[in-house]
């Protein structure tokens, strides 16, 4: 069974970090791409950020995380990471990790739970 | 960067009523369409890729059409379970965007 769980969610201040991590199992980690997907209070659902699988470790992000957050994975930890800098009060979300449906294959079969993100002071 | 309009953004409907969602990119996306179906306080589920093909475990009551930049969701019989959000995501390359969801409320 396909399982993610995000960890790493919490209330920081306007200006502060957040790492935010999902631990998978269930599938060959190393062989799918993987995204995180955020839905903000009130709002729909925003793709933040995907990166490759199979050694090749592309990442892409939408504009406006361009330069503060990165996207990393640890294939024998099977883990996917999400490293948030200056982060905004508009950053505040749950956040989700989710699964490559297969390479190239830009939908998501499979999510985690989410982990709620807050940015306040 | 594709914009993904969807309508109506909400619609009330009976159970055994059949229902219609659309979907419209700004610019041609071929078949490159994903619907989710998402409630309250749950993570997204995938429900359609490539416009019309059925996720395994997915009811057949889900259908989906279209191609170009008009796409469509359908429920041929909706459900007590159906009653939820549902989003369009175009899966044309980066950036990967969504369209506004569209809520299925019980009348």
């Amino acid at each position: 069974e396909v399982q993610l769980l995000e960890t790493g969610g919490g209330l920081v201040q306007p200006g502060g970090s957040l790492r935010l991590s999902c631990a998978v199992s269930g599938f060959p980690f190393n062989s799918y791409p993987m995204t995180w997907v955020r839905e903000a209070p009130g709002r729909g659902l925003e793709w933040v950020s995907t990166i490759g699988s199979g050694g090749d470790d592309t990442t892409h992000y939408v504009d406006s995380v361009k330069g503060r957050f990165t996207i990393s994975r640890d294939n024998p930890k099977n883990t996917l990471y999400l490293q948030m800098n200056s982060l905004r009060a508009e950053d505040t979300a749950v956040y989700y990790c989710a699964k490559y449906y297969g390479p190239g294959r830009r939908w998501f079969d499979s999510w985690g739970q989410g982990t709620l993100v807050t940015v306040s002071s | 960067d594709i914009q993904m309009t969807q309508s109506p953004s909400s619609v009330s409907a009976s159970v055994g009523d059949r229902v219609t969602i659309t979907c419209r990119a700004s610019q041609d996306i071929s078949n490159r369409l994903a619907w989710y179906q998402q409630k309250p306080g749950k993570a997204p589920k995938l429900l359609m890729y490539v416009a019309s093909s059925l996720q395994s475990g997915v009811p057949s009551r889900f259908s989906g059409s279209g191609s170009g930049t008009d796409f469509a969701l359908t429920i041929s019989s909706l459900q007590p379970e159906d009653f939820a959000t549902y989003y369009c995501q175009h899966t044309n390359g980066f950036p990967l965007t969504f369209g506004a969801g569209t809520k299925v409320e019980i009348k």
